[in-house]
């Protein structure tokens, strides 16, 4: 494809509902990112995939919060028993290799993001 | 957590003027990358420095980079309405990037 893409573009759910968030890659790269973005903040890491393992999940905020990868290609993040403070942009981006200690971490592509609204 | 800080965090001119923005981390780094970002949705990549580089130029960017005292600045210059955006730098940390919290520019006609 031409450009990490994102669905849904918009997303407007009830406190306490599961929802799934989905990040397709760009076709070859092996790495793969979610971060969140708070109304005004910066940009919060939460989980990252080399392949389908995902050798740091740190940023989850919680056990509600879950990420999968298959085919080393598409994701899903969910979120189970959405809490209004989940109300964020997600954002999606890939890189190619994702890089190395040596000479740092390759440049990474952004989707266009989710807008989660939990009410 | 964050791993830089940036400034300013709201900078406004007017077409044409300079900008400058800076960014400060906290950990040895390999490279450091610049994002713009309009309007809180997806981020674009400006431009990679690596640590064994002190300045690097694409287009209308400048970017600097001063290991010594883990802070570098991204310059636009003749800027224009187009450039308003938010601007962000960003570290690697393990396998993952870390953000400053970012610049807000605003370029009036």
């Amino acid at each position: 494809g031409a450009g990490v893409s994102q669905s849904p573009s918009n997303k407007v759910t009830e406190k306490g509902k599961d929802v799934e968030l989905r990040c397709d890659p760009i076709s070859g790269h092996t790495a793969l990112y979610w971060y969140r973005q708070s109304l005004g903040q910066g940009l919060e890491f939460l989980i990252y995939f080399q392949g389908n393992s995902a050798p740091d999940k740190s940023g989850l905020p919680s056990d509600r919060f879950s990420a999968e990868r298959t085919g080393g290609s598409v994701s899903t993040l969910t979120i189970q028993r959405t809490q209004q403070e989940d109300s964020a942009v997600y954002l999606c981006a890939s890189s190619l290799t994702g890089g190395g200690l040596a000479g740092g971490l390759d440049e990474q592509f952004f989707g266009p993001g989710t807008r989660l609204t939990v009410l | 957590s964050q791993q830089g800080e940036e400034d300013p965090q709201a900078l406004s001119i007017q077409e044409g003027e300079n900008a400058t923005m800076n960014c400060s981390y906290k950990t040895s780094i390999n490279n450091l990358q610049w994002y713009r970002q309009n309007s809180g949705r997806g981020l674009v990549h400006l431009i990679l420095i690596r640590s064994n580089e002190r300045e690097k130029h694409s287009g209308r960017l400048r970017v600097t980079l001063d290991t010594s005292k883990k802070s570098s600045s991204l310059l636009i210059t003749a800027s224009r309405a187009a450039d308003t955006a938010s601007y962000f730098c960003a570290t690697g940390q393990g396998g993952k990037l870390i953000f400053g919290q970012g610049t807000e520019l605003s370029v009036k006609p």
